[in-house]
């Protein structure tokens, strides 16, 4: 079965640019999605297709994907952002990554 | 407003099956696949299935095959997630989420989320 790779956790500092990457076997040839989930919460869907961002998301939060990796970025990063992220390839299967804890510090 | 509301708390004894509800209102039910997706306390997300409300088209990971069914009633505007077998490891949140489609109606990830249904197995 397909399976997507996160790092368990990313730091970043407050103002400054994160980046979680999300790996898969020719993930580019698939539409990614990134979701944000905070504690007790249902997540939010903050990139579609790859680098697409919903009404409602901020500018912030941008998204691309290309050979077998698919990067979420967050220029800016504010201690708001701190939650879990989970990477999302769209197929047949809708695979989840393992999800990173996005630590802003 | 799209909402999904979700029934409420279970707990069941290893081997029962579970039947967990979706409540859709604010758009038209039969228009939009309905996914189901688990999440152990502490773990991440875990994609079980879909269901097209129009016609019932289904489709389920590989992992749940055999053991999880998802339905619709489209009268009522509600989907259902049946899980089967139980186990200890089937503790988890279980929440249902509504695809969302482009303007030229290609599938665009999960939009609107329910609030999560907790499911306790137990002896």
């Amino acid at each position: 079965s397909y399976e997507l790779t996160q790092p368990p956790s990313v730091s970043v500092s407050p103002g400054q640019t994160a980046s979680i990457p999300c790996s898969g076997d020719k993930l580019g040839e698939k539409y990614v999605c990134w979701y944000q989930q905070k504690p007790g919460q249902s997540p939010v869907l903050v990139i579609y297709q790859d680098d697409k961002r919903p009404s409602g998301i901020p500018e912030r939060f941008s998204g691309s994907n290309s050979g077998n990796t698919a990067t979420l970025t967050i220029t800016g990063t504010q201690a708001m952002d701190e939650a879990d992220y989970y990477c999302q390839a769209w197929d047949i299967t809708k695979v989840f990554g393992g999800g990173s804890k996005l630590t802003v510090l | 407003q799209v909402q999904l509301v979700q029934s409420g708390a279970e707990v069941k004894k290893p081997g029962a099956s579970v039947k967990v509800s979706c409540k859709a209102s604010g758009y038209r039910f039969i228009k939009y696949d309905i996914n189901w997706v688990r999440q152990a306390a502490g773990q991440g997300l875990e994609w079980m299935g879909w269901v097209n409300p129009n016609g019932g088209d289904t489709g389920y990971a590989q992992k749940f095959q055999g053991r999880v069914t998802v339905t619709t009633d489209t009268s009522i505007s509600t989907a259902y997630m049946e899980l089967s077998s139980l186990t200890s490891e089937d503790t988890a949140v279980y929440f249902c989420a509504r695809v969302k489609y482009t303007d030229n109606w290609s599938p665009a990830g999960f939009d609107f989320w329910g609030q999560g249904t907790p499911v306790t197995v137990s002896s």
